[in-house]
């Protein structure tokens, strides 16, 4: 099963950061990656997918990058809407794996 | 517009069986590409993806559990169920489902469901 490690556990930012969330694989595929923002009490909603193709209706301020091993979410202006907790998931073959998760929060 | 809806009990006692439904809207299970998974969440813990079914009846499951999980669909009904056997509190989270089409991820997800384990 592929492995997939998240870091940092936690971010503490400010409105207008630039965030950086890596990904990182335990075994290498080219770009089945996922990534996904969840706030409390609510179901996940897709942000990413296949690495770096923004699901419609997502700001162009999150971009996604990588393949291989590292992959990479980039919040490039944080907004106040943005603090939640980040997870990105492999489905590149079953069993699919996500990260343990990446909590942003107001610094 | 697409939407999914999971239902199921509230509360189930160690070693007994779960069963949640999935009743979807919008799209056809039986078209190319299409599949539906359940992924749960631990109170204050992550993501954990448990199951999925495709289009073509091709069924997976996480490894850990395999053994005590099937998944099942009914075209007619628009529904997918998963059921989980002796339950443990260990499995005490909230259960979601969530739609994936083509090449894309879990695009369409629903709101949940909370099951506790507990005597």
């Amino acid at each position: 099963d592929i492995q997939m490690t998240q870091s940092p556990s936690t971010l503490s930012a400010s409105v207008g950061d630039r965030v950086t969330i890596t990904c990182r694989a335990s075994q290498s595929f080219s770009f089945w990656l996922a990534w996904y923002q969840q706030k409390p009490g609510k179901a996940p909603k897709l942000l990413i997918y296949k690495a770096s193709s923004l699901e419609s209706g997502v700001p162009s301020r999150f971009s996604g990058s990588g393949s291989g091993t590292e992959f990479t979410l980039t919040i490039s202006s944080l907004q106040p809407d943005d603090f939640a907790t980040y997870y990105c998931q492999q489905y590149n073959s079953p069993p699919w794996t996500f990260g343990q998760g990446t909590k942003v929060e107001i610094k | 517009q697409v939407t999914l809806r999971e239902s199921g009990p509230a509360l189930v006692r160690p070693s007994q069986t779960l069963t949640l439904t999935c009743t979807f809207s919008g799209f056809s299970l039986s078209s190319t590409a299409m599949s539906v998974s359940w992924i749960r969440q631990p109170p204050g813990r992550a993501l954990e993806w448990l199951a999925r079914i495709d289009w073509d009846d091709d069924k997976y499951y996480i490894t850990s559990l395999k053994t005590r999980l099937a998944i099942s669909k009914d075209p007619s009904k628009n529904q997918v169920v998963l059921t989980m056997t002796n339950v443990d509190p260990v499995d005490t989270a909230t259960y979601y489902c969530a739609r994936k089409m083509g090449l894309g991820a879990l695009d369409v997800w629903g709101q949940g469901t909370m099951v506790i384990v507990s005597s």
